[in-house]
């Protein structure tokens, strides 16, 4: 299986800063790597998909990049509804596998 | 507007067979898409059960084959899963989703519904 690994498990930041999410694949995924963010008590929604592609409906102030086997999740100006749990997700190979999160928290 | 809800059992004892169903609203679960379940134990992060599509094509997590099972009722618009021989691990939020078009992430999840595995 693939591993991906995520950091920081948590974060606190403020409203207006921006905040960086970082997952690493235990081996090559190409661009099949896709980010959620997840509210409590809801079900994960898909921010964006193939590493840079930013889902429909989602806000620019998300965006993802790529580098080799580690992937970046970008929140610019950091808004009260985004504090919530964000995973990543690879779709290269079965069995899927996601990240174990990074909860990020309001200072 | 593509809809999923999970439903089944919330309580189910050791040893014994979890079942789940999705209901499909606002799609037909025949147009070529897969389907999925994953499930999330409480404060960790998602596992991927396996998809299946209409036809019955079906990817099981090799952590889970031998003990589960997904089935789909086309007219019915509808799929289900069934994870035999529970033990208190299997004790998580179990959600239905689709696979999007592209084949490569989830678009619509149900809201998820919590199966506690307790005597």
């Amino acid at each position: 299986d693939i591993q991906m690994t995520q950091s920081p498990p948590s974060l606190s930041a403020s409203v207006g800063d921006t905040v960086t999410i970082t997952c690493r694949a235990s081996q090559s995924i190409t661009n099949y790597l896709n980010w959620y963010q997840q509210i409590p008590g809801k079900a994960p929604n898909l921010l964006v998909y193939a590493a840079s592609s930013l889902q429909s409906g989602v806000p620019s102030r998300f965006s993802g990049s790529r580098s080799g086997t580690d992937f970046t999740l970008t929140i610019s100006s950091l808004q009260p509804e985004d504090f919530a749990t964000y995973f990543c997700q690879q779709s290269y190979s079965t069995p899927w596998t996601f990240g174990q999160g990074t909860k990020v928290e309001i200072k | 507007q593509v809809q999923l809800q999970e439903s089944g059992p919330g309580l189910v004892e050791p040893s014994q067979t979890l079942s789940l169903t999705c209901d499909v609203s606002g799609y037909s679960i025949s147009s070529g898409n897969w389907w999925g379940w994953i499930r999330q134990p409480p404060g960790k992060g998602p596992e991927w059960i396996g998809y299946i599509y209409y036809s019955g094509s079906i990817y099981y997590n090799p952590s889970l084959k031998s003990r589960v099972t997904m089935s789909v009722d086309t007219s019915k618009n509808q799929f289900s899963l069934r994870v035999s021989s529970v033990t208190a691990v299997d004790t998580a939020v179990y959600y239905c989703a689709r696979v999007a078009d592209s084949g490569y992430y989830f678009d619509y999840w149900g809201q998820g519904t919590l199966v506690t595995v307790s005597s």
